[in-house]
């Protein structure tokens, strides 16, 4: 069976410091991929989704930025982070390419960052 | 674009209420899927239900059920017989063909709140 990997569950960060959010998937291959952003009270805004390796599609013009080294490593990241970066991030899979029975997305448990 | 649209921001019932949550989506696509996802308070997002644009059949799952109606860009979705345990947030989400894959967005969320 398919399971996603999600670490840190939680983190406390400066502002200015370096992100590293990392992802994995087991037991499927090809998997679309799918980093999404969670503020307080709000709704899931859609960050990046991959359908391949080193295949990156970016939603919202951010200081953050995602890379999929391997098939099913998913890895997000920013360079220095602002106050606005907290929030509960979460990681998702879906079956990869066009199917005529779309895959629903499968969630990691989320790691919820706060920016200090 | 896509867009999906939760006007309800918080819902609050007593125990046994029956509850609707509204969706509304927009899409160009003809071929598109529809979900709810439900969030308990652990933060785990929960697959409910899928739905795709050429099927228009109502669906009922125990307490739960679906009223899909695209001549109004609907997907709705009511509780009978609300219970405590049925507190989260809910979500609706659209999932189009994009870059190889599919593409989800995500509404803004409905908190139900059920007292007992």
């Amino acid at each position: 069976s398919q399971t996603i990997h999600q670490w840190p569950a939680t983190l406390v960060q400066p502002v200015g410091s370096p992100l590293s959010l990392e992802c994995t998937v087991e037991g499927t291959s090809n998997p679309n991929l799918y980093w999404y952003r969670q503020a307080a009270g709000r709704g899931l805004q859609l960050l990046f989704y991959s359908v391949g390796i080193g295949q990156i599609s970016s939603e919202v013009p951010q200081n953050l930025s995602a890379s999929r080294p391997q098939d099913r490593q998913f890895i997000l990241s920013s360079k220095k982070l602002l106050l606005s970066d907290s929030g509960f991030y979460l990681c998702a899979w879906s079956v990869p390419g066009y199917r005529a029975d779309n895959s629903p997305l499968h969630f990691g448990n989320g790691t919820r960052l706060t920016v200090t | 674009a896509q867009k999906v649209t939760q006007a309800q921001t918080e819902i609050s019932v007593v125990e046994k209420e029956d509850v609707t949550l509204d969706c509304v989506y927009e899409t160009r696509d003809t071929t598109y899927y529809l979900f709810w996802y439900k969030q308990p308070p652990s933060g785990e997002l929960v697959f409910l239900i899928r739905r795709n644009s050429f099927d228009e059949q109502n669906e009922i799952s125990g307490r739960y059920s679906w009223n899909f109606q695209k001549s109004t860009s609907s997907f709705n979705f009511t509780i009978t017989a609300s219970q405590v345990v049925d507190s989260a947030v809910y979500f609706c989400a659209l999932s189009e063909a994009e870059d190889g894959g599919f593409k989800t967005i995500f509404g803004a969320g409905t908190r139900l709140f059920v007292k007992a």
